[in-house]
């Protein structure tokens, strides 16, 4: 059965950078043909997707996140890890890493998140 | 940016009863549409993939059903373990976009 699990601080202020990390078990990050992806829902608004990485190493961001953003990768561990920089208190959000499939598929195994709050 | 739109925003029912969502796309998103359920402080599920597919393990009292722009999730008789939010994605463009979720309640 596959596993994630996302880690990192809860609290990070601003102007600095959120890093966050999801520990893949029951699949390995760099064998199979998926995209590991980062989403984030700010408290009563949508999901938002950030961004995946593919089993190659290869990115896909959302341009609205302006260049502030950058996932990777890290095979030895089985992670994956999102960094976000230059962060104000519109990131706080519950953040989610998630295990995606073609674009014909979907979502099909999701972290249970990890609430980051950025403040002072 | 595609922007999806679910109605209602609650939907108050009973267990056992019949409910269907509904999800519209801003443009054509042809059949590349999921759906997913959330409960809190679970991790999210995915339920539905391009439009109609039950993901594994996903039980057929659920089904969906649309194309191009219009979209809907049916509960065939709900179980109490349907109470949930319910989100739909499109993923024919750039950045994949979530609707704000249908929340069932009992």
């Amino acid at each position: 059965q596959v596993q994630l699990q996302e880690s990192g601080p809860g609290l990070v202020k601003p102007s600095q950078t959120l890093s966050l990390t999801c520990t893949v078990s029951g699949d390995s990050i760099t064998s199979n043909f998926f995209y590991w992806s980062w989403l984030r829902q700010p408290a009563g608004k949508a999901l938002e997707l950030i961004g995946h990485v593919y089993t190659s190493g290869s990115t896909n961001y959302n341009s609205s996140f302006k260049g502030r953003v950058t996932i990777f990768l890290d095979a030895s561990r089985n992670q994956f890890s999102l960094r976000l920089s230059s962060v104000t208190a519109a990131d706080t959000a519950r953040y989610y890493c998630a295990r995606d499939g073609s674009a014909l598929y979907g979502m099909d195994v999701w972290g249970q998140g990890t609430t980051v709050i950025v403040s002072s | 940016e595609i922007l999806l739109t679910q109605s209602p925003a609650t939907l108050s029912l009973s267990p056992g009863e019949r409910v269907t969502l509904s999800c519209r796309a801003s443009q054509s998103i042809d059949s590349y549409l999921a759906w997913y359920q959330h409960k809190p402080g679970q991790a999210p599920r995915l339920l539905i993939y391009d439009t109609s597919n039950r993901a594994t393990g996903i039980p057929a009292r659920f089904s969906g059903s649309g194309s191009g722009t219009d979209f809907t999730l049916t509960i065939s008789s709900l179980e109490p373990e349907d109470f949930a939010i319910y989100y739909c994605q499109q993923r024919n463009y750039w950045p994949y976009t979530f609707a704000q979720g249908t929340k069932l309640e009992i």
